[in-house]
């Protein structure tokens, strides 16, 4: 398998520039999760989903962030518009099942910058 | 809600030595247990895991960590590292009978040395 795939790898973009991230998680994996890492604030988890449907957002910094998931291979991170507070490697991961035992299998991550 | 501790963000050790990198965690439910490794510009692997039975559990690359009920601890060991370990650490924390949420420790840096 080919693990989780994110793109892009590297994004710069411009203060106030709208920014998409994108997700896909191994192949029958049920959950999906986004996780967003910087020094200061460690790997935070944003959002998760569950069979498509999302579970727990309560990490969503604002409203300036949302995510979906409009079927069970792909999902989107929106940043809109973008601030220079969201430089961040993101961090997409799966794992086959619901639950707190599982395994997440994380993707390689996309490293954002906002000038 | 509960949360993890890595007390060491640094810890730096020779080849062919032993390491032991600390985690301690708060919850006022049952756990379950996780260390994570993050080589550079990679995402994060599974090292190991305790979801119950034995307190001792072994991962890949030969590293081990034991669950210490008693004194909320996670500790991961390895007897004796290799260059290739030089990586980022994360111990992570959920709560069992809850949905998938892991509550991840704030890293330790192993930097091995020749």
């Amino acid at each position: 398998d080919a693990g989780v795939i994110q793109s892009p790898r590297h994004e710069v973009t411009e203060m106030g520039q709208e920014v998409t991230l994108r997700c896909k998680p191994i192949s029958g994996h049920n959950s999906l999760f986004w996780y967003r890492q910087t020094m200061m604030r460690g790997l935070e988890l944003l959002i998760y989903f569950n069979n498509n449907v999302p579970i727990d957002d309560s990490g969503m910094p604002e409203d300036r962030f949302s995510a979906k998931m409009p079927n069970a291979s792909f999902s989107t991170l929106k940043i809109q518009p973008s601030e220079p507070r969201d430089s961040a490697v993101y961090f997409c991961a799966s794992s086959l099942l619901a639950g707190s035992q599982e395994t997440q299998y994380f993707g390689p991550g996309t490293r954002l910058l906002v000038l | 809600a509960q949360s993890v501790t890595q007390l060491d963000s640094q810890v730096p050790v020779f080849e062919e030595a032993p390491v032991e990198l600390r985690c301690n965690y708060s919850s006022s439910v049952s756990v379950y247990l996780f260390w994570y490794v993050q080589y550079p510009n990679q995402g994060l692997q599974l090292l190991l895991k305790y979801l119950s039975g034995s307190t001792l559990v072994k991962g890949i690359n030969g590293f081990e960590a034991e669950f210490n009920k008693s004194q909320t601890s996670f500790h991961l060991r390895k007897p004796s590292v290799h260059i290739s370990d030089t990586a980022e650490y994360f111990c992570a924390v959920s709560e069992t009978g809850t949905a998938s949420k892991l509550t991840f420790g704030t890293g330790t840096r192993l930097q091995v040395t020749l």
